[in-house]
Protein backbone atom coordinates (compact mmCIF):
# COMPACT_ATOMS: atom_id res chain seq x y z
CA UNK A 1 0.00 0.00 0.00
CA UNK A 2 1.13 3.76 -0.62
CA UNK A 3 1.87 5.81 1.81
CA UNK A 4 2.94 9.45 2.36
CA UNK A 5 4.99 11.51 4.61
CA UNK A 6 5.29 15.27 5.00
CA UNK A 7 8.45 15.37 7.70
CA UNK A 8 7.62 18.94 9.07
CA UNK A 9 3.90 19.58 10.75
CA UNK A 10 4.50 23.19 11.17
CA UNK A 11 6.81 25.71 8.92
CA UNK A 12 7.14 29.29 10.30
CA UNK A 13 9.19 31.19 8.00
CA UNK A 14 9.83 35.05 7.26
CA UNK A 15 8.21 37.19 4.40
CA UNK A 16 10.54 36.84 1.57
CA UNK A 17 12.30 34.04 3.00
CA UNK A 18 12.93 30.92 0.63
CA UNK A 19 10.90 27.66 1.76
CA UNK A 20 10.66 23.81 1.13
CA UNK A 21 7.68 21.36 2.24
CA UNK A 22 9.05 18.03 2.27
CA UNK A 23 7.01 15.36 1.24
CA UNK A 24 8.59 11.30 0.72
CA UNK A 25 5.97 8.48 -0.56
CA UNK A 26 5.95 5.07 -0.44
CA UNK A 27 4.99 2.76 -3.20
CA UNK A 28 5.78 -0.39 -5.20
CA UNK A 29 4.60 1.04 -8.81
CA UNK A 30 5.01 4.18 -10.24
CA UNK A 31 3.12 7.33 -8.72
CA UNK A 32 1.31 11.02 -9.63
CA UNK A 33 2.19 13.32 -7.37
CA UNK A 34 0.31 16.44 -6.37
CA UNK A 35 0.28 19.12 -4.08
CA UNK A 36 -2.65 20.79 -2.75
CA UNK A 37 -3.47 24.08 -0.25
CA UNK A 38 -5.85 24.50 2.08
CA UNK A 39 -6.53 28.57 2.92
CA UNK A 40 -8.70 28.29 6.33
CA UNK A 41 -11.92 27.62 6.13
CA UNK A 42 -11.87 26.85 2.67
CA UNK A 43 -11.39 23.81 0.24
CA UNK A 44 -8.27 21.96 -1.30
CA UNK A 45 -7.23 23.73 -4.01
CA UNK A 46 -4.63 21.62 -6.45
CA UNK A 47 -0.58 23.55 -6.55
CA UNK A 48 1.01 21.92 -8.64
CA UNK A 49 1.15 18.33 -10.04
CA UNK A 50 3.81 15.58 -11.74
CA UNK A 51 2.67 13.32 -13.88
CA UNK A 52 5.29 11.99 -16.18
CA UNK A 53 8.13 13.65 -18.31
CA UNK A 54 10.07 17.25 -16.66
CA UNK A 55 10.96 16.46 -12.69
CA UNK A 56 10.59 20.05 -12.25
CA UNK A 57 7.14 20.77 -12.22
CA UNK A 58 5.68 24.62 -11.73
CA UNK A 59 2.54 25.35 -10.19
CA UNK A 60 0.28 28.91 -9.28
CA UNK A 61 1.68 31.32 -6.74
CA UNK A 62 5.22 30.76 -7.80
CA UNK A 63 5.51 27.62 -6.09
CA UNK A 64 7.33 24.70 -7.67
CA UNK A 65 8.79 20.99 -6.91
CA UNK A 66 10.83 18.49 -7.77
CA UNK A 67 10.26 14.49 -8.43
CA UNK A 68 13.25 12.63 -7.16
CA UNK A 69 12.33 8.61 -8.21
CA UNK A 70 15.65 7.53 -6.34
CA UNK A 71 15.02 9.34 -3.05
CA UNK A 72 11.28 8.63 -3.76
CA UNK A 73 10.63 12.11 -2.74
CA UNK A 74 8.22 15.03 -3.95
CA UNK A 75 9.75 18.57 -2.07
CA UNK A 76 7.55 21.47 -2.67
CA UNK A 77 9.32 25.06 -3.03
CA UNK A 78 9.45 28.44 -3.31
CA UNK A 79 11.88 31.24 -3.37
CA UNK A 80 10.41 33.85 -1.73
CA UNK A 81 7.10 34.04 0.32
CA UNK A 82 4.06 36.22 0.67
CA UNK A 83 2.08 36.79 3.94
CA UNK A 84 -0.82 35.44 1.52
CA UNK A 85 0.92 32.18 1.67
CA UNK A 86 0.00 31.11 5.30
CA UNK A 87 -2.11 27.70 4.24
CA UNK A 88 -1.97 24.17 5.21
CA UNK A 89 -0.14 22.29 2.23
CA UNK A 90 -1.05 18.62 1.41
CA UNK A 91 1.62 16.25 -1.07
CA UNK A 92 -0.62 13.42 -2.00
CA UNK A 93 -0.23 10.38 -4.49
CA UNK A 94 -2.30 8.28 -7.11
CA UNK A 95 -1.41 4.78 -7.67
CA UNK A 96 -0.21 4.83 -11.56
CA UNK A 97 -1.31 1.33 -12.25
CA UNK A 98 -5.07 2.75 -10.85
CA UNK A 99 -7.69 3.52 -13.25
CA UNK A 100 -9.66 5.69 -10.70
CA UNK A 101 -7.23 7.23 -8.89
CA UNK A 102 -8.11 7.41 -5.16
CA UNK A 103 -5.70 10.48 -3.49
CA UNK A 104 -3.73 9.30 -0.58
CA UNK A 105 -2.73 12.45 1.16
CA UNK A 106 0.24 13.25 3.95
CA UNK A 107 -0.38 14.56 6.85
CA UNK A 108 -0.18 17.97 6.09
CA UNK A 109 2.24 21.01 6.27
CA UNK A 110 1.25 24.48 7.66
CA UNK A 111 3.31 27.15 6.75
CA UNK A 112 2.60 30.13 8.95
CA UNK A 113 4.67 33.66 7.28
CA UNK A 114 5.48 36.05 9.79
CA UNK A 115 6.33 39.06 8.35
CA UNK B 1 -14.24 28.85 -14.19
CA UNK B 2 -16.68 25.82 -12.97
CA UNK B 3 -15.74 24.33 -9.63
CA UNK B 4 -17.36 21.81 -7.37
CA UNK B 5 -20.12 23.08 -4.83
CA UNK B 6 -20.97 21.41 -1.50
CA UNK B 7 -23.82 22.01 0.63
CA UNK B 8 -24.63 22.71 3.79
CA UNK B 9 -21.51 24.52 4.84
CA UNK B 10 -21.98 22.91 8.27
CA UNK B 11 -24.21 20.16 9.48
CA UNK B 12 -24.92 19.46 12.99
CA UNK B 13 -26.82 16.54 14.09
CA UNK B 14 -27.58 14.13 16.84
CA UNK B 15 -26.03 10.64 17.22
CA UNK B 16 -28.04 8.38 15.55
CA UNK B 17 -29.67 10.22 13.18
CA UNK B 18 -29.49 10.23 9.54
CA UNK B 19 -27.52 12.62 7.48
CA UNK B 20 -27.46 13.35 3.34
CA UNK B 21 -24.34 15.62 2.49
CA UNK B 22 -24.60 16.85 -1.31
CA UNK B 23 -22.28 18.14 -3.99
CA UNK B 24 -22.39 19.18 -7.67
CA UNK B 25 -19.17 18.54 -9.21
CA UNK B 26 -18.11 19.75 -12.30
CA UNK B 27 -20.71 19.25 -15.14
CA UNK B 28 -18.68 17.42 -17.42
CA UNK B 29 -16.64 15.57 -15.43
CA UNK B 30 -17.29 11.64 -14.99
CA UNK B 31 -14.99 10.17 -11.74
CA UNK B 32 -16.61 11.52 -8.29
CA UNK B 33 -14.86 11.07 -4.84
CA UNK B 34 -15.55 11.99 -0.86
CA UNK B 35 -13.01 12.38 1.68
CA UNK B 36 -13.39 13.55 4.98
CA UNK B 37 -10.80 15.19 7.25
CA UNK B 38 -11.15 14.62 11.07
CA UNK B 39 -9.75 17.64 13.31
CA UNK B 40 -6.10 17.55 13.25
CA UNK B 41 -6.00 14.71 11.11
CA UNK B 42 -4.77 14.22 7.59
CA UNK B 43 -7.31 13.92 4.50
CA UNK B 44 -8.87 10.15 4.28
CA UNK B 45 -10.09 8.41 1.08
CA UNK B 46 -13.66 7.30 1.62
CA UNK B 47 -15.34 6.00 -1.77
CA UNK B 48 -14.96 6.87 -5.31
CA UNK B 49 -18.02 6.77 -7.79
CA UNK B 50 -17.26 6.55 -11.87
CA UNK B 51 -20.35 4.93 -14.21
CA UNK B 52 -23.11 4.96 -12.05
CA UNK B 53 -21.58 2.45 -9.36
CA UNK B 54 -18.70 2.41 -6.92
CA UNK B 55 -15.55 1.43 -7.78
CA UNK B 56 -13.45 1.50 -4.75
CA UNK B 57 -14.10 1.99 -1.09
CA UNK B 58 -12.19 2.67 2.05
CA UNK B 59 -11.84 0.35 5.29
CA UNK B 60 -13.85 3.43 6.49
CA UNK B 61 -16.71 2.99 4.07
CA UNK B 62 -18.53 0.55 5.73
CA UNK B 63 -22.48 -0.26 5.60
CA UNK B 64 -23.41 3.06 7.54
CA UNK B 65 -22.27 4.83 4.79
CA UNK B 66 -23.90 4.86 0.98
CA UNK B 67 -23.20 7.20 -2.02
CA UNK B 68 -25.92 8.11 -5.36
CA UNK B 69 -25.92 10.09 -7.88
CA UNK B 70 -29.55 10.70 -8.06
CA UNK B 71 -30.57 12.68 -11.08
CA UNK B 72 -27.18 13.33 -13.10
CA UNK B 73 -25.96 16.88 -11.21
CA UNK B 74 -25.74 15.62 -7.72
CA UNK B 75 -23.52 13.26 -5.68
CA UNK B 76 -24.39 12.43 -2.28
CA UNK B 77 -23.20 10.27 1.01
CA UNK B 78 -25.63 9.05 3.41
CA UNK B 79 -24.74 8.44 6.91
CA UNK B 80 -27.38 6.42 7.92
CA UNK B 81 -26.99 6.46 11.66
CA UNK B 82 -24.47 9.03 12.93
CA UNK B 83 -21.93 8.07 15.57
CA UNK B 84 -19.70 11.11 17.42
CA UNK B 85 -16.64 9.89 15.57
CA UNK B 86 -18.15 10.71 11.93
CA UNK B 87 -17.76 14.07 12.99
CA UNK B 88 -15.35 15.65 10.29
CA UNK B 89 -14.93 17.41 7.55
CA UNK B 90 -16.58 15.89 4.41
CA UNK B 91 -14.91 16.55 0.95
CA UNK B 92 -16.67 16.26 -2.56
CA UNK B 93 -14.48 16.05 -5.03
CA UNK B 94 -14.15 15.42 -9.45
CA UNK B 95 -12.40 14.77 -12.07
CA UNK B 96 -12.62 15.02 -16.00
CA UNK B 97 -11.79 11.58 -17.03
CA UNK B 98 -9.39 8.89 -17.17
CA UNK B 99 -6.28 10.40 -18.48
CA UNK B 100 -6.62 13.50 -16.83
CA UNK B 101 -5.30 12.41 -12.72
CA UNK B 102 -6.19 16.11 -11.30
CA UNK B 103 -9.14 15.91 -8.83
CA UNK B 104 -11.05 19.24 -8.11
CA UNK B 105 -12.34 19.38 -4.20
CA UNK B 106 -15.69 21.26 -3.33
CA UNK B 107 -15.03 23.56 0.17
CA UNK B 108 -16.34 20.54 2.39
CA UNK B 109 -19.31 20.40 4.72
CA UNK B 110 -18.30 20.46 8.32
CA UNK B 111 -20.41 17.33 10.07
CA UNK B 112 -20.74 17.59 14.01
CA UNK B 113 -22.35 15.02 16.17
CA UNK B 114 -23.40 15.40 19.14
Amino acid sequence: AQSVTQLDSQVPVFEEAPVELRCNYSSSVSVYLFWYVQYPNQGLQLLLKYLSGSTLVKGINGFEAEFNKSQTSFHLRKPSVHISDTAEYFCAVINGGTSYGKLTFGQGTILTVHP
Amino acid sequence: EPEVTQTPSHQVTQMGQEVILRCVPISNHLYFYWYRQILGQKVEFLVSFYNNEISEKSEIFDDQFSVERPDGSNFTLKIRSTKLEDSAMYFCASRWRQAHYEQYFGPGTRLTVT
